[in-house]
């Protein structure tokens, strides 16, 4: 099944402690996207990335890292820097140059709960 | 960035009746134009997109309607069901076709369908 596995779908976590959360693609898609989401707030924009070894910081970057480092592959740490990581984050691809719609496609995202 | 909003935020409907939902933008280069649906605990899905050469695009009963010159699209959903009740969002953005722009989404509009 070609897709997006975010893994964990749930994770718990003490103050203080940094947490990666996993994202992998096998769709073959250049760009990849993470995502806060908190009720009420809509999709707030985490980090993105075009091809691998490059990224930009999106709206909500602070607290938080990724890498690229292969194509299929996109993680993201949430660190003790970040104030209120409680929140439901959902990673994204979408096609590159040949792509023939600019449509999103969702993994099922990961639930953070810092206790 | 571009500055994206969405209206109502809240909107409910009795069964069988019609819902809409707007969303204004503000980057007048946006040639793409989305509609997410996201159910109760999953991930967003695609359910109708538009380019920016094309005023309406219907599908059975989903349908989006483009205003360029004054910046903003609507959802319109006809004969509503309960399985239409999710929150819907919209993310305008340019389309080239490659590269990964910072896709901002529209805080979301919350569809509840009374019966």
């Amino acid at each position: 099944d070609g897709g997006i596995t975010q893994s964990p779908k749930y994770l718990f976590r003490k103050e203080g402690q940094n947490v990666t959360l996993s994202c992998e693609q096998n769709l073959n898609h250049d760009a990849m996207y993470w995502y806060r989401q908190d009720p009420g707030q809509g999709l707030r924009l985490i980090y993105y990335s075009q091809i691998v070894n490059d990224f930009q910081k999106g709206d909500i970057a602070e607290g938080y890292s990724v890498s690229r480092e292969k194509k299929e592959s996109f993680p993201l740490t949430v660190t003790s820097a970040q104030k209120n990581p409680t929140a439901f984050y959902l990673c994204a691809s979408r096609g590159g140059a040949g792509a023939n719609t600019g449509e999103l496609f969702f993994g099922e995202g990961s639930r953070l709960t810092v206790l | 960035g571009e500055n994206v909003e969405q209206h109502p935020s809240t909107l409910s409907v009795q069964e069988g009746d019609s819902a809409v939902i707007k969303c204004t933008y503000s980057d007048s280069a946006s040639n793409y134009f989305p509609w997410y649906k996201q159910e109760l605990g999953k991930r967003p899905q695609l359910i109708i997109d538009i380019r920016s050469n094309v005023g309406e695009k219907k599908d059975q009963r989903i349908a989006v309607t483009l205003n360029k010159t004054a910046k903003h699209f609507s959802l319109h959903i006809t004969e509503t069901q309960p399985e239409d009740s999710a929150v819907y969002f919209c993310a305008p953005f340019l389309y080239s076709g490659g590269g990964a722009d910072g896709l901002t989404f529209g805080k979301g509009t919350h569809l509840i369908i009374q019966p």
